[in-house]
């Protein structure tokens, strides 16, 4: 079976800075390429972030580049979400998330970590 | 600027067919796949159609996907509506500047 644990999130002052983790298990890890998406408080899902599955390449939205940076470690099972110079408006519930192999669909969705932004 | 514009409610009686649109600006729907999302209350995402009208294993047959070239648009049907349905529903696509983009998303109510 597919798990995807998200953990790391908190609340933080603007500016201030954290570190999501997303443990993978019930399946190759290092074969899939791996996102982010984050859900603001009773808004809709917004896509972040993605990483290829050897890690040689990233993306980023236009909102968080810059700022957040992804990464992951394939010997650990383990996708990962560098948040710096947060903002309020990056208060959301962020979703470790998995693309179906060479697809678009995000087949594998985490329970999420929720990150709140604020003095 | 590539979009992806749904509905912000639809609503719908027990046993009802309901159509939800997803119509793309700044694009073309047939460039990628679609994939259509529904997210109950206090849970995470699931995929309900992926690739435009397929439907993974688990999803009933009373869920279906289509893409309309010529209103640049997507559809989620769902028909013999049951109350386990009520959800948000969103569509999913990919565009070459915007990257993966998600629909505002609809709130379906069966009542």
């Amino acid at each position: 079976e597919v798990q995807l644990v998200e953990s790391g999130g908190g609340l933080v002052q603007p500016g201030g800075s954290l570190r999501l983790s997303c443990a993978a298990s019930g399946f190759s890890f290092s074969k899939y390429w791996m996102h982010w998406v984050r859900q603001a408080p009773g808004q809709g899902l917004v896509w972040a972030s993605r990483i290829r599955s050897d890690g040689s390449e990233t993306d980023y939205a236009d909102s968080v580049k810059g700022r957040f940076t992804i990464s992951r470690d394939n010997a650990k099972n383990t996708l990962y979400l560098q948040l710096n110079r947060l903002r309020v408006e990056d208060t959301a519930v962020y979703y470790c998330v998995r693309a179906s192999n060479g697809g678009d669909n995000f087949d594998s969705w985490g329970q999420g970590t929720l990150v709140s932004v604020s003095s | 600027n590539f979009m992806l514009t749904q509905p912000h409610s639809v609503s719908e009686s027990p046993g009802k067919t309901v159509t939800i649109s997803c119509t793309c600006s700044g694009g073309s729907i047939a460039n990628n796949y679609v994939q259509w999302y529904q997210q109950r209350p206090g849970s995470s995402p699931t995929t309900v159609i992926y690739e435009d009208d397929q439907r993974p294993s688990g999803v009933p047959d009373r869920f279906s996907g289509s893409i309309d070239s010529s209103s640049n648009s997507a559809s989620l049907t769902i028909s013999g509506l049951k109350t386990e349905d009520e959800a948000d529903y969103y569509c999913q696509s990919y565009d070459n500047t915007n990257l993966w983009v998600f629909g505002g998303g609809t709130k379906l109510t069966v009542l």
